[in-house]
């Protein structure tokens, strides 16, 4: 799984409500990325980062923020959570010595 | 703008009978593709990739540049293949080495 978890693995909030969702990673990975899975569209890349401080948007950034202020962490912010954002989150690293990208198991998020 | 198509949201089969997921992409450069796979509430997994041109738990998947293709095959599937399958595009070209994925098909082997 190259040392990638998120937290939290569930959450249910409500509409309006900022919501900030973590991805950690143990092996020093250079990119990381955030995606949400939603039936019919597969997953989509939310937003990414080349490094510490470096970040950039993704397909479908609107609504959302993030930030990295250390190499294993990438934060993932809902300002002002809406419905249209409940789905499964994932975080994922690129292996450049594998080439590929890992995981992490996913963030379910409810938005009433 | 690179993009890959799934057209199957569903594919169902019998045990022991062949399978095949489709997969099509659109891009003007040097692809590498993918196929992911998801078991049921488990994070995404790397099945296979068209660099390595190997064969994963039965599957194999060949690139057709000609045709814009790279469709999942298996000669006789089993019950535990029944899972989401991805195909996802990346590049050299691609910045971040970002993946672009396909809508997923949803694969079930029946008994």
């Amino acid at each position: 799984d190259a040392g990638i978890t998120q937290s939290p693995r569930h959450k249910v909030t409500e509409t309006g409500t900022p919501v900030t969702l973590r991805c950690h990673q143990t092996e020093n990975h250079r990119y990381m990325y955030w995606y949400r899975q939603d039936p019919g569209h597969g997953l989509r890349l939310i937003h990414y980062s080349y490094g510490v401080k470096d970040t950039d948007k993704g397909e479908v950034s609107d609504g959302y923020s993030v930030s990295r202020s250390k190499t294993e962490d990438f934060l993932l912010t809902l300002e002002s959570a809406t419905s249209s954002q409940t789905s499964v989150y994932f975080c994922a690293i690129w292996a450049s010595g594998r080439g590929e990208q890992f995981f992490g198991p996913g963030t379910r998020l409810t938005v009433l | 703008a690179q993009r890959v198509t799934q057209p199957e949201k569903l594919l169902s089969v019998f045990k022991g009978a062949p399978v095949e997921l489709k997969c099509n992409y659109s891009y003007s450069g040097s692809p590498e593709l993918f196929w992911y796979v998801q078991y049921s509430r488990q994070r995404l997994q790397l099945l296979l990739r068209h660099i390595s041109r190997e064969s994963i738990k039965g599957f194999t998947a060949d690139l057709n540049k000609g045709e814009t293709s790279f469709h999942l095959k298996k000669p006789f599937a089993q019950e535990e293949d029944s899972a989401m399958y991805y195909c996802a595009l990346t590049s050299q070209e691609t910045s971040g080495s970002r993946l672009t994925f396909g809508e997923g098909t949803q694969l079930t082997v029946n008994p």
